[in-house]
């Protein structure tokens, strides 16, 4: 049972525009929601983060938006630029219940095209 | 800080055999995760520990695998009598005790095992 679900596996976009990646949780106790970013043969680095008790945080070209009615997260990238290319993933913790780990997608392969 | 540092990058073992890896965590993050990732596939959590306490542990994590963090800085993760279906990267991570601004596990490279 995907607690965490990503169900594009992969998504190609023009170097400038807007990449969207998508993601929906089952488990509504989830308080707290990442995106990693992983390149081949590294470990994944994160690169933003939202509270349950948000609904948008920004930084820089990234913004997460949450919406909690739907169970849905999304994360924007604008504008996109080739070395965006990379597999992001989507995780979620319930750290009010004191879950100390993170549950990860499967991943969406973004490919930034110039 | 030289970030979470993970050893032996690549592991190639025949099935049966018995594998270690070793992670050293960011100096005083005293929680520590291990991960395993196959292809295909975000990170699947096996274990966490707090300290040298073990606090939780993935129904993924067999009893042929074992962990440990004897003095609540580095771990081992060994795998005993290895299986085909054990390959995979095994990726380490730590995180500071009460981080919750950001809530972030930071990542070792990781370590890919091979079982022929």
């Amino acid at each position: 049972d995907q607690q965490v679900k990503q169900n594009s596996p992969s998504l190609s976009v023009q170097e400038g525009r807007i990449s969207i990646l998508n993601c929906d949780y089952t488990n509504s106790m989830f308080d707290y929601f990442l995106w990693y970013k992983k390149y081949p043969a590294e470990g994944p680095t994160f690169l933003i983060s939202i509270s349950s008790i948000k609904d948008k945080n920004e930084d820089g070209r990234f913004t997460v938006f949450l919406n909690k009615s739907a169970k849905h997260l999304s994360l924007h990238i604008v504008p996109s630029q080739p070395g965006d290319s990379a597999v992001y993933f989507c995780a979620a913790a319930n750290y009010g219940g004191s879950q100390g780990n993170l549950i990860f997608g499967k991943g969406t392969k973004l490919s930034v095209k110039p | 800080d030289t970030g979470v540092s993970q050893n032996p990058r690549h592991k190639i073992t025949k099935r049966g055999q018995n594998v270690t890896f070793r992670c050293d965590p960011i100096s005083e993050h005293n929680r520590l995760y291990w991960y395993r990732q196959t292809l295909g596939q975000g990170p699947e959590f096996l274990t966490y520990f707090q300290n040298e306490a073990q606090l939780e542990k993935s129904r993924l994590l067999s009893d042929r695998f074992s962990a440990e963090r004897p003095k609540g800085s580095f771990s081992t993760l060994e795998i005993q009598r290895t299986e085909q279906g054990d390959s995979a990267m095994y990726l380490c991570a730590s995180s500071p005790r009460g981080d919750r601004a950001t809530g972030e596990l930071f990542f070792g490279e990781g370590s890919r095992l091979t079982v022929l």
